[in-house]
């Protein structure tokens, strides 16, 4: 079935960095889109970006192109986000997802495999 | 972009009651739509992909329709464990993928 687990949260001041880091077990990482999706609290979800397997397409939701970037290392089964200008608006729990493909293979993009999430506080 | 818009915000039933959950999009997503639940403390879970499909080991009572602009999520017989926040996800027209903001269930 597989597992992600989230790690690199943490409480930073507005301008501050922070990368996440996300393991993946339990099923092929490098074949899968991988997506990042976050949840500020009490909120709904917003999707933040995403890569394919080979690292060649990468893309973002609006509010954080130029200042975030999504990567991966397949060798690790790892997937990354490094966080840099980071707002108070950029508070959220940060969820490591997989997206999902059809039976010949092709993604579709939505989302089957969860994290439990890594919280960022944006906050002086 | 696509604004995925969810109603009600919040819908009160009771157990074995039908649970009707409407998504609207502002443009033609085809049947690209998804449905997830979330609980409290939880990560979402897929529900419904590509508009009426069930993911894998989710029970015959979710079902889900529509096309184009208009999507609905039922659930045939409230369980307990169904009271939850539920949102819809569009894969249409990207990026960016969207959300709506989400229906509450809630024990009536």
């Amino acid at each position: 079935e597989g597992q992600l687990m989230e790690s690199g949260g943490g409480l930073v001041q507005p301008g501050g960095s922070l990368r996440l880091s996300c393991a993946a077990s339990g099923f092929s990482f490098s074949s899968s889109w991988m997506s990042w999706v976050r949840q500020a609290p009490g909120k709904g979800l917003e999707w933040v970006a995403n890569i394919k397997q080979d690292s060649f397409e990468k893309y973002y939701v609006d509010s954080v192109k130029g200042r975030f970037i999504i990567s991966r290392d397949n060798a690790k089964n790892s997937l990354y986000l490094q966080m840099n200008s980071l707002r108070a608006d950029d508070s959220a729990l940060y969820y490591c997802v997989r997206e999902t493909q059809t039976p010949l293979g092709f993604p579709n993009w939505y989302f089957d495999l969860w994290g439990r999430g890594s919280l960022v506080t944006v906050s002086s | 972009e696509i604004v995925l818009t969810q109603s009600p915000a919040t819908l009160s039933l009771s157990p074995g009651q039908r649970a009707t959950l409407s998504c609207r999009a502002s443009h033609s997503v085809s049947t690209s739509l998804a449905w997830y639940q979330q609980k409290p403390g939880q990560a979402p879970r897929l529900l419904i992909s590509e508009a009426s499909n069930r993911a894998t080991g989710i029970p015959p009572r979710f079902s889900g329709s529509g096309s184009g602009t208009d999507f609905t999520l039922n659930i045939s017989s409230l369980e307990p464990e169904d009271f939850a926040v539920y949102y819809c996800q569009q894969s249409g027209d990207w990026p960016p993928i969207t959300f709506g903001q989400g229906t509450r269930l809630e024990i009536k």
